[in-house]
């Protein structure tokens, strides 16, 4: 596709319930990033695949927080058993390269728990 | 620890003015340094990207520039525009890791 696609646009979990967010970057890009932008402030880093590996998982919240790109392509971004401070808008990006390129954003999605 | 801060928070103007925003970062050992812009409920857009050994690029009315040593960077934006009324993110992308570290973004209103 021409831009970063992140689906769904809107999430509505109950607390307790399990999510799967799913992005799908741009055709051919090596570099794939998960973010979580809370209301007011800028993203913070969550994870970081090249390809099919995750290289970083540093910024994973908890251990209820999952992320694969099985085929170095789509990635999921999966939160279980969802809690109220989970709430946020979470955003993927892609890039062409490894370190120094130019990274692309979604329009992200904003999951809500209530 | 990394830190980037972006002052001011947030700025009003009528149309017409040129702009600046301000980036500033605490360690300078960075790739690049990129400035995203943000409109209400989207995700962000790429408006421009400065490499580390760049002092500066230009896109159409805006201007972004880097000095890397003594961590700071700015956005210059000319002859503003109610649509260009959105928040601007600077993100640096740290050396020696894959990830981007964003400032609070400078939420701008530019008013008719």
């Amino acid at each position: 596709g021409a831009g970063v696609s992140q689906s769904p646009r809107y999430k509505v979990a109950k607390r307790g319930q399990d999510v799967a967010l799913r992005c799908d970057p741009i055709s051919g890009h090596v570099s794939l990033f998960w973010y979580q932008q809370a209301l007011g402030q800028g993203p913070e880093f969550l994870t970081y695949f090249q390809n099919e590996a995750q290289l970083d998982k540093s910024g994973l919240p908890s251990d209820r927080f999952f992320a694969e790109r099985p085929e170095g392509s789509v990635s999921t971004l999966k939160i279980q058993r969802t809690q109220q401070e989970d709430s946020a808008v979470y955003l993927c990006a892609s890039s062409y390269g490894t370190s120094n390129t130019e990274a692309f954003f979604g329009q992200g999605t904003r999951l809500t728990v209530v | 620890k990394q830190e980037v801060t972006q002052i001011p928070a947030a700025l009003s103007v009528p149309e017409g003015e040129n702009l600046v925003l301000n980036c500033s970062f605490t360690d300078s050992a960075i790739y690049n340094l990129q400035w995203f812009r943000q409109d209400p409920g989207k995700g962000l857009t790429s408006l421009l990207l400065i490499q580390s050994s760049q002092r500066e690029q230009t896109s159409g009315r805006l201007n972004a520039s880097l000095d890397k040593s003594s961590g700071r960077s700015t956005l210059y934006i000319a002859a503003s525009q109610p649509g260009d009324s959105a928040t601007y993110l600077c993100a640096v992308h740290l050396f020696n890791t894959d990830k981007l570290i964003f400032g609070t973004g400078t939420r701008l209103q530019v008013f008719p």
